[in-house]
């Protein structure tokens, strides 16, 4: 999991406006996920990308977006549509979506001021 | 889709005693079941995992056990110490739900000295 960064660790959001949240990995991984934390509620899964290029929703992506371009990146756009965007997010990947297990990231926590 | 619950949210024990935690699965089709670890403002990290062709795998003061008949599985932390003390997340995934991973909402474990 020490291969898979996330950036900013913390980052602050205006209501109304985009932000991008980035993740990095050099695990050579095909599969990445994103995952949205919230006290009591476990992590949910927001988008997932098996190979670049292509990118499913998960149970929560209304108000998210994502690209795939690099299968080293998997950007997430938090956007003005999200309602309740508060809250810590987790980027995640693992060899392929067959392979299970998944390594994470160290997180951003976003806050909508 | 799959449906995981966790009991229970929170736990206390004093330092030695044992600590179990429990999870339920949906999925009858699920076939792998992770323990992750989540220490405060960190990220989540893989403990201990099972498959669905075993009922039981430890790793030192670490056990998982599986019931598939009754869709449940359970962690049990020996000889619990002050470092045990976090959240831990129970996770499922199978060929139904696409392989990805379905989580439980997390047990905060207090370990009191």
């Amino acid at each position: 999991d020490g291969g898979i960064t996330q950036s900013p660790k913390y980052l602050f959001r205006k209501e109304g406006q985009n932000v991008t949240l980035s993740c990095e990995q050099n695990l050579n991984h095909d599969a990445m996920y994103w995952y949205r934390q919230d006290p009591g509620q476990g992590l949910r899964l927001i988008y997932y990308s098996q190979i670049v290029n292509d990118f499913q929703k998960g149970d929560i992506a209304e108000g998210y977006s994502v690209s795939r371009e690099k299968k080293e990146s998997f950007p997430l756009t938090v956007t003005s549509a999200q309602k309740n965007p508060t809250a810590f997010y987790l980027c995640a990947s693992s060899i392929s979506i067959a392979s299970n297990e998944q390594f994470f990231g160290p997180g951003t926590r976003l806050t909508v001021l | 889709g799959e449906n995981v619950e966790q009991h229970p949210s929170t736990l206390s024990v004093q330092e030695g005693d044992s600590a179990v935690i429990k999870c339920t699965y949906s999925d009858s089709a699920s076939n792998y079941f992770p323990w992750y670890k989540q220490e405060l403002g960190k990220r989540p990290q893989l403990i201990i995992d099972i498959r669905s062709n075993v009922g039981e795998k430890k790793d030192q003061r670490i056990a998982v056990t599986l019931n598939k008949t009754a869709k449940h599985f359970s962690l049990h932390i020996t000889e619990t110490q002050p470092e045990d003390s976090a959240v831990y997340f129970c996770a499922a995934s199978g060929p139904g739900g696409g392989n990805k991973l379905t989580f439980g909402t997390g047990t905060q474990l207090k370990v009191e000295l």
